[in-house]
């Protein structure tokens, strides 16, 4: 099975400063990678995913992430954050054959300061 | 209209009772889920289904289970609610083949008290 490690659950950041978001995961087979984001009170938005190609995934409202294969992370990250990106961020992962099953890290809280 | 709506949102009931949270979707797609968020455990899976036929347990089956009564609505059932069951749950669908992402819908707070 597959199983992703969130490092930060919590990261204060302020407005218009750069955010790293971190997420290794752990797999045996190749993967596909995805992020999510949580608004207060609502279900999960697809923000960004990998399947294969070029390493650095943009997504939706400027956040990329960069998948690293040596390293077993796809950090999320966005140059200028604006109060609209308080969020939870989850990080999930899934093999590429087989059942599909998502697995998801246990989120990251983004709070961004005025 | 949403994709993916849940009903109810909140609900609030008693050890012992016995609750159904239902879900439907819009997106024609075949794959339905059913998880659980607990604060600082992310999400986790309860039941999958790939089609009207196909059920299958995920992490977290146990005291739940669930009824697949067309392509468009999932239904997961507490037989005997107990209050660590206590959460927020979501309906995800998606797209049979391919890359999996999930499109979930906004949720339903489940309190046991």
């Amino acid at each position: 099975a597959q199983s992703v490690t969130q490092l930060d659950s919590q990261v204060p950041v302020f407005e218009e400063a750069p955010v790293e978001l971190r997420c290794n995961y752990s797999s045996s087979v190749s993967v596909y990678l995805f992020w999510y984001v949580q608004y207060p009170n609502q279900g999960l938005q697809l923000l960004l995913k990998y399947l294969s190609g070029s390493t650095l995934v943009k997504g939706i409202n400027g956040f990329e992430a960069e998948f690293n294969k040596s390293q077993t992370s796809f950090h999320l990250r966005k140059p200028s954050v604006h109060i609209s990106d308080t969020a939870e961020y989850f990080c999930a992962v899934s093999a590429q054959t087989g059942a599909n099953n998502l697995f998801f890290g246990t989120g990251t809280r983004l709070t961004v300061i005025p | 209209d949403a994709d993916v709506t849940q009903t109810p949102r909140n609900r609030i009931t008693k050890t012992g009772k016995r609750i159904m949270l239902e879900c439907s979707q819009t997106k024609g797609h075949d794959r339905m889920y059913w998880y659980r968020q607990d604060p600082g455990l992310g999400l986790r899976l309860i039941y999958y289904s790939f089609d009207v036929k196909d059920i299958n347990k995920g992490e977290i089956s146990d005291g739940y289970s669930v009824s697949r009564q067309a392509q468009a609505k999932f239904s997961l059932s507490l037989e005997s609610a107990i209050p660590n069951q206590t959460a927020l749950y979501f309906c995800a669908t998606s797209p049979s083949g391919g890359a999996l992402a999930r499109f979930f819908g906004p949720g339903t707070r489940l309190t046991v008290l």
